[in-house]
Order: structure tokens, then sequence, then C-alpha cells
């Protein structure tokens, strides 16, 4: 069975550039996460989807982040601009289950940097 | 402010011997907590999680304590093996959280041969 998959997997913009990030999540997985890990530090979730509700974006920076989940499948995440302080490592996440304590499995990450 | 703590970054033991990570936490109300490992360029994989009614988890090589009193977690690796360098990550969550994982900085265990 495939894990989930994450693309780019690395990501190098000059700052006040928008980018895109994009995740598939392992079939049939109905929640999705999006976290955050910088240099050092353990992962910050950004925001959790159950199918396609976003029910937990409170550490979204809206201002210059957006995310959707449109069919409740695949995921994609922005950044528009882009801030130095935004390189870090983006990790996906999907669940089988909704309500929060299935295991989470992690796609590989995609690392931005911002120039 | 951090609830979920690490206070070593890395450690390094000899294999065959015993690898001790350790992990703090500050909030009352995270009753269920995981252990992650972490490859170089890959995602975070599950490997051992703790209810807080119990007070040790035993899969195999891997044990992890809890201490509710202390507010203390600590996952053991008997025998320690070359393969199992990586990075741990511990993460907490609690009941009604969403699933809202509230991950530590991660601790760097090097198993020498």
């Amino acid at each position: 069975e495939a894990g989930v998959v994450q693309s780019p997997r690395y990501k190098i913009i000059e700052k006040k550039q928008p980018v895109a990030f994009w995740c598939n999540p392992i079939s049939g997985h109905n929640t999705l996460y999006w976290y955050l890990q910088n240099l050092g530090q353990g992962p910050e979730l950004l925001i959790r989807y159950e199918n396609e509700e976003a029910v937990d974006d409170s550490q979204l920076p809206k201002d210059r982040f957006s995310a959707e989940r449109l069919k409740g499948v695949d995921s994609t995440l922005k950044i528009q601009p882009a801030e130095l302080g935004d390189s870090a490592v983006y990790l996906c996440a999907s669940a089988y289950g909704t309500g929060g304590l299935d295991e989470q499995f992690f796609g590989p990450g995609t690392r931005l940097t911002v120039l | 402010d951090q609830q979920v703590k690490q206070n070593s970054p890395s450690l390094s033991v000899q294999e065959g011997r015993i690898s001790i990570l350790n992990c703090d936490y500050t909030n009352s109300m995270f009753d269920y907590f995981l252990w992650y490992k972490k490859y170089p360029a890959e995602g975070p994989t599950f490997l051992i999680s703790i209810s807080s009614i119990k007070d040790k988890n035993e899969d195999g090589r891997f044990t992890v304590f809890l201490n509710k009193s202390a507010k203390h977690l600590s996952l053991h690796i008997v025998p320690s093996q070359p393969g199992d360098s990586a990075v741990y990550f511990c993460a907490a969550s609690w009941s009604g959280n969403t699933g809202k994982l509230i991950f530590g900085q991660g601790t760097t265990l090097q198993v020498k041969p």
C-alpha cells in the first residue's frame, strides 16, 4: 500500500513569491493534517481536515497561508507571499478515521527554502 | 510555551546496551502519549503509545513508561541496534482534542556498532 505522497520534495524560492505544496493521503483515509517543522523542533499542527471540512485551522496564519481539500482526498497548502521565516519542512499526515484517535501516517515532507 | 519537552537533544549508546529517551510535559489534560521515530528525509513513523490509565506499555524491544505524578515519560530500547539510530519525538494528546498532537523537540539517538 502506498504511503502519504507529497510533492515537491524540495522547493527554493525568493521571498515574496508564492509557493504551493501538494499532498495525496493514503487511500481511504478521511483525516488529513498539515504540519510545520522548523529546524531542531517537532512538528506543529497547521490545519486538520475531516473529509473536506477544515475542523481545526486555529494555528494556520491566515494572512498568508491557505489550504484546501476540495474532494476530501488530495490537499494543497499555499503560502503567498513567502517570507524568510517560512523556511521549514512542511509535513502532511493522514489517518483512517475521524475523531482524532487513529494513528497518523506521515509523508516525507516538503523542504522549503526562502531566500 | 513548550508543553512537551525533550531536554536531551542527543544521545549516544553502544550497540546491545539500553537506550533511555526522556520526555516531560506540563499540561495535566494530556492523557495519551506517543513516540515517533524519524529517519533523515522521511516523515515520522509511529513507534509506541501509552494511555494515562497505564504506567507501562511494551512492544518488543521498546517499552514506554509513564509517571503521571511527575509528568514524565520515557522510552526504553533494549537491546539497542544501529538501525535504531534516528530522531525520536515524544508527542501528547488529550481526549476530545480532535487529533491534535503536541510534539517535543526530538532527541537524536546514535547507536554505535
